[in-house]
């Protein structure tokens, strides 16, 4: 069946400009993760959802970054004014519940000039 | 807090030459452990889970073990195509799910 899909999956914007990153879960899969990874760093958890609710926002690192997930199915991260320090690749994975093993999606490579 | 090490940070390998990658980790309670296979421009590829010491689990050349301290993915006779970065992370007992990524092994293997 069909994996995890993100779009796009190349980004370029200028500095202060709003950005929405599309992801596309497994079909079924209940929860879904946004993380960010940086050059030469490891997985930074941002948010993720079960079903459609967010019980953790915890990792998001500023109120610019927000996400929400509609139906149970795609979910959004939005990145509003962006910074350059926002550049990164931007990864999303579901799983069939929150217990579940992790599939992760291509990623968005985001870079802001 | 929950930590997780992986060392080497890089490895170069000749085609055939047999090692194995480490993940030190540190949390309260494991529920699980976790390799992911990540090639270059690509999202990582889930491989295993392991849930308690002594348990191993086998994919092709790749054999990961899990002790209460560390766990061990190794590679025997690798090929070029083994080429990638291997994470590891872990999740705990209780709590929030989200597992806790280590920074990753780059592995490369010469043919």
């Amino acid at each position: 069946g069909a994996g995890v899909s993100q779009s796009p999956s190349n980004k370029v914007t200028e500095k202060g400009k709003d950005v929405e990153l599309r992801c596309d879960p497994i079909s079924g899969h209940t929860a879904l993760y946004w993380y960010r990874q940086s050059l030469g760093q490891g997985l930074e958890f941002l948010i993720y959802f079960q079903g459609n609710s967010a019980p953790d926002k915890s990792g998001l690192p500023s109120d610019r970054f927000s996400a929400e997930r509609t139906g149970g199915s795609v979910s959004t991260l939005t990145i509003q004014r962006t910074q350059q320090e926002d550049s990164a690749v931007y990864l999303c994975a579901s799983s069939l519940g929150i217990e579940g093993t992790q599939y992760f999606g291509p990623g968005t490579r985001l870079l802001v000039l | 807090e929950d930590q997780v090490t992986q060392s080497p940070e890089a490895l170069r390998l000749q085609e055939g030459e047999s090692s194995s990658l480490n993940c030190s980790y540190t949390v309260s309670g494991l529920r699980g452990l976790f390799w992911y296979r990540q090639d270059p421009g690509k999202g990582p590829e889930f491989l295993f889970t392991l849930y308690s010491a002594g348990e191993e689990k086998e994919k092709e050349r790749l054999k990961a073990t899990l002790t209460k301290k560390e766990s061990f993915l190794h590679i025997t006779a690798p090929k070029p195509e083994d080429s990638a970065t291997y994470l590891c992370a872990v999740s705990r007992t209780g709590g929030s799910y989200i597992p806790t990524f280590g920074r990753g092994t780059s592995l490369i293997v010469h043919p």
